[in-house]
């Protein structure tokens, strides 16, 4: 099965500065891209979504879509503690009803 | 109530018990799925309902069998299962034409 594929690890960040996550798919024809965070205990809740290729800024988050190259970035910028939480990519699937291939997951720790 | 609720949010049964899992979304979407979280692994998606109708069933063992009377609510009936199902079981929704799926806050379940 074709795969969503995140950077293993987890990731520190001194607070104030930049997250980068990074996640690579193989599907080519995939066409929205999504980023979840989920703290621990916690469901998946929805911060990004990107279908275009190019950069989405919401507040403190952007999202980079590059369909050439199959990969989807996230940027946190000016991170805080409250970031810390793990950080799921998603795609999603042209294969009937509204599939989302999810990835691993990419734990960042904001450090104070 | 607003988003995608879940009850219970903890359960411990037995392997020889009958329990279900009950999901309701307030979003107005017409589709619902089942999501199984386990420990270092991605989410795994179990079933999907769109506008009642099952359209999905990713292989899932008999033990586990999902109700969706309506678009607003999803059931997961659960029978002899086994220690190994023991996970975070999170639903989720959407429109049928977008892909954004917002998710509920899951149900620990412990099988002993």
């Amino acid at each position: 099965q074709k795969e969503v594929e995140q950077n293993s690890g987890p990731l520190s960040v001194p607070e104030g500065a930049i997250a980068s996550l990074n996640c690579t798919y193989s599907d080519r024809v995939s066409q929205s891209f999504f980023w979840y965070r989920q703290y621990s205990g916690k469901s998946p809740e929805l911060i990004m979504s990107i279908y275009s290729n190019g950069d989405k800024e919401d507040g403190r988050f952007t999202a980079q879509l590059n369909k050439a190259s199959q990969y989807v970035s996230l940027l946190i910028r000016d991170s805080q503690p409250s970031d810390s939480a793990t950080y799921l990519c998603a795609e999603g699937r042209l294969y009937g009803n509204n599939r989302l291939a999810f990835g691993k997951g990419n734990q960042v720790v904001v450090i104070p | 109530e607003t988003g995608v609720t879940q009850t219970p949010r903890h359960l411990v049964m037995g392997m020889t018990n009958k329990k279900s899992l009950k999901c309701e979304q307030h979003l107005g979407h017409n589709a619902m799925y089942w999501y199984k979280q386990s420990a270092k692994k991605p989410l795994e998606l179990m079933f999907v309902y769109s506008l009642e109708e099952r359209v999905e069933n990713n292989s899932v063992p008999s033990r586990f069998s999902p109700e969706c009377p309506n678009s607003s609510h999803l059931f997961l009936h659960l029978h002899t299962l086994q220690p190994e199902d023991s996970a975070l079981y999170l639903c989720a929704s959407s429109q049928d034409t977008d892909y954004e799926q917002y998710f509920g806050p899951g149900t620990r379940l412990t099988v002993t």
